[in-house]
């Protein structure tokens, strides 16, 4: 009964892979972001999405393109993958309207070599 | 733009005691929220306490609570009565929400230890 899962928890990879991260939420949520913690634990936005639309887009490279097949799921492909993409990339969701509050997933540690 | 600032990199207290995490944040906005989130090893994000703008009394959570300076633009985590599993990054974090959406800006994260 997981909130929000993401998959894989790990992944290791080489540079100019191609790599994609999925998230999942059952908590019926109508927004879902993407954040990166890079090594100094910085924790930074890069997308979000509200009912499969495209809110938020952080100056993130074109090589991270996020993927909203409906509201439950929020995929993040990443094409010519570089060292400095070795983060750890966290899944979240919120609803719109009550209590502000995002629930986070336990995150993908991306480590590309 | 939103900018959250926590001045305390590392931060080391003996169990049992208390201990405040400081966190300063800029903005024009008026309408917003302020977050402390807690990080341990596992790495899973936990919302410890929430304070909304417009609320003068200062948020508390069993052992937590804040020091909320609405003018100073202050936004400061209190501990009581310190455990071992307090020990964590917590990060401070500004919520505003945009088009739909709930954006938050953290800060750059404090290293709480607790010492048995």
């Amino acid at each position: 009964d997981t909130a929000v899962s993401q998959t894989p928890k790990y992944l290791v990879t080489q540079m100019g892979n191609d790599k994609s991260i999925k998230c999942e939420q059952n908590l019926g949520h109508d927004t879902m972001y993407w954040y990166k913690q890079d090594s100094k634990k910085f924790l930074k936005i890069m997308f979000s999405y509200n009912n499969k639309e495209l809110i938020i887009n952080e100056t993130v490279p074109n090589r991270f393109s996020p993927k909203s097949p409906d509201k439950a799921h929020l995929n993040l492909h990443i094409n010519s993958l570089e060292l400095g993409d070795s983060a750890v990339y966290f899944c979240a969701s919120s609803q719109d309207r009550g209590r502000m509050k995002q629930y986070f997933g336990p995150g993908t540690r991306l480590t590309v070599t | 733009a939103q900018t959250v600032t926590q001045s305390q990199p590392e931060m080391s207290v003996q169990e049992a005691e208390t201990v405040t995490l400081s966190c300063t944040y800029d903005t024009s906005e008026n309408n917003y929220y302020l977050f402390w989130y807690k990080q341990p090893p596992s790495r899973q994000m936990i919302l410890v306490i929430r304070q909304e703008a417009y609320k003068q009394q200062n948020a508390t959570e069993n052992r937590f609570s804040v020091n909320f300076q609405k003018a100073a633009k202050s936004f400061s985590l209190k501990i009581s009565d310190s455990q071992l599993g307090d020990t964590a990054m917590y990060f401070c974090a500004f919520m505003k929400r945009e088009q739909g959406a709930q954006k938050l800006v953290f800060g750059q994260g404090t290293r709480l230890t607790i010492n048995p």
